[in-house]
This record gives C-alpha cells, sequence and structure tokens, in this order.
C-alpha cells in the first residue's frame, strides 16, 4: 500500500511565524504536490514537483515555497504566516505519468 | 480556465437505493477522470478511475465516462450510512502541466438507516 504520511495532524501557529509542513512518501513516486482545502473553495493546487529539486507553480502559490531535496520528502514553507493561511493541507504523491494520486492524512493549520 | 463542476449537494438517499453523483468538465481534451471519497475531517481517498468510455464497475462503486457531453458519473449501488461523505471528482487534461489534476468542490452524500 501507497504510505503518504504528513508531519502534524495539528498545528497552532502566530502570525509571522515562518511554518514548515513536510510530506514523506514510501513508494518511490516521482510526483509530489500540495494542496490547500477551505469550505466552499474545494482542493486548490499550491505547488507541484516531478522531480528532485524541480518545483512548479499551482494555482494559488503566493505565500507559499516549497523544497524538495530528497525524493521522498516534499516541504511547503510559509516564510511568515498569516491568517488567511488558516486551512486543511493535504500532500499528495504520484507515480510518474499514472495521474493517480495518494493524499496523506492532512494537516488541520491555525494561524492566530 | 479549465473547471470541473459538481452539485454540491447535500444528496440525501435511504439505505438500500442507489445513489448517483455526476460531474461535468471544461476540458474537451481530458483523458483522467476520477473519483474520490471524503469523509469528515479526512484527506481523500480514490474509489475509482476511469480513462474510455462507458462504464467501469468495482463491487457496489460504477464510474460512467461519455467524453462527447463531457460528463463523468458515479454510481453507488446499495447504499450504506457509511457511504455517507463527500465525493470529490478530479479531471486530468491534454496539455495540462504536468500532471495536476483539478478537482470539482465535491458533492455531499448523506444515506439515511
Amino acid at each position: 500500500d501507497v504510505k503518504v504520511t504528513q508531519s502534524s495532524r495539528y498545528l497552532v501557529k502566530r502570525t509571522g511565524e515562518k511554518v514548515f509542513l513536510e510530506c514523506v512518501q514510501d513508494m518511490d513516486h516521482e510526483n509530489m504536490f500540495w494542496y490547500r482545502q477551505d469550505p466552499g473553495l474545494g482542493l486548490r493546487l499550491i505547488y507541484f514537483s516531478y522531480d528532485v529539486k524541480m518545483k512548479e507553480k499551482g494555482d494559488i502559490p503566493e505565500g507559499y515555497s516549497v523544497s524538495r531535496e530528497k525524493k521522498e520528502r516534499f516541504s511547503l514553507i510559509l516564510e511568515s504566516a498569516s491568517t488567511n493561511q488558516t486551512s486543511m493541507y493535504l500532500c499528495a504523491s504520484e507515480y510518474g505519468g499514472a495521474d493517480t494520486q495518494y493524499f496523506g492524512p492532512g494537516t488541520r493549520l491555525t494561524v492566530l | 480556465q479549465k473547471e470541473v463542476e459538481q452539485n454540491s449537494g447535500p444528496l440525501s438517499v435511504p439505505e438500500g437505493a442507489i445513489a448517483s453523483l455526476n460531474c461535468t468538465y471544461s476540458d474537451r481534451g481530458s483523458q483522467s477522470f476520477f473519483w474520490y471519497r471524503q469523509y469528515s475531517g479526512k484527506s481523500p481517498e480514490l474509489i475509482m478511475s476511469i480513462y474510455s468510455n462507458g462504464d467501469k464497475e468495482d463491487g457496489r462503486f460504477t464510474a460512467q465516462l461519455n467524453k462527447a457531453s463531457q460528463y463523468v458519473s458515479l454510481l453507488i449501488r446499495d447504499s450504506q450510512p457509511s457511504d455517507s461523505a463527500t465525493y470529490l471528482c478530479a479531471v486530468n487534461g491534454e496539455g495540462q502541466a504536468g500532471t495536476a489534476l483539478i478537482f470539482g468542490k465535491g458533492t455531499t452524500l448523506s444515506v439515511s438507516s
């Protein structure tokens, strides 16, 4: 079974803090994704990566950056957290070209 | 802007009935179609994928694809209370950057016992 894990299920941070969300997959997948999910807005793609050190902007990259130094790990960084970044953050991974994405359990981030 | 549209619901059906969930998409070049189930507070879980016109069955679930009409549907037979969840339709498109999927906002299904 594909396993995608995320570093925290719940996280509370203060405005202006730097926040790191980590995602690890154990299936040697090439592609990894970060989404946020908000009521009424659905899943929105923040960034994705096709390979180590490669990254592509999704639909809403503003205020976020990512890092992929190892194939199995994809990190989302909020450089200076703001209250409008309070959301559920979901990581997904996918075998290259397969189109089928597998999600981690999610991190519910609250920014106060 | 490529879009995936779903009725938000809630769709309410009695236990044992057939639940029918529908999705339309805007990109005529889309090639891959997926249904995910998401329980409240949990992450999406893939339940069906379909790539060719017609029906694809997996247990109580049937996915139907009609590329000419640009819609994909999910039928759940013998609905159970445990099927109560939000169902997300996801579509990939020809020429879409990489393999990033476009998700609909989901349809909430409620199955009453």
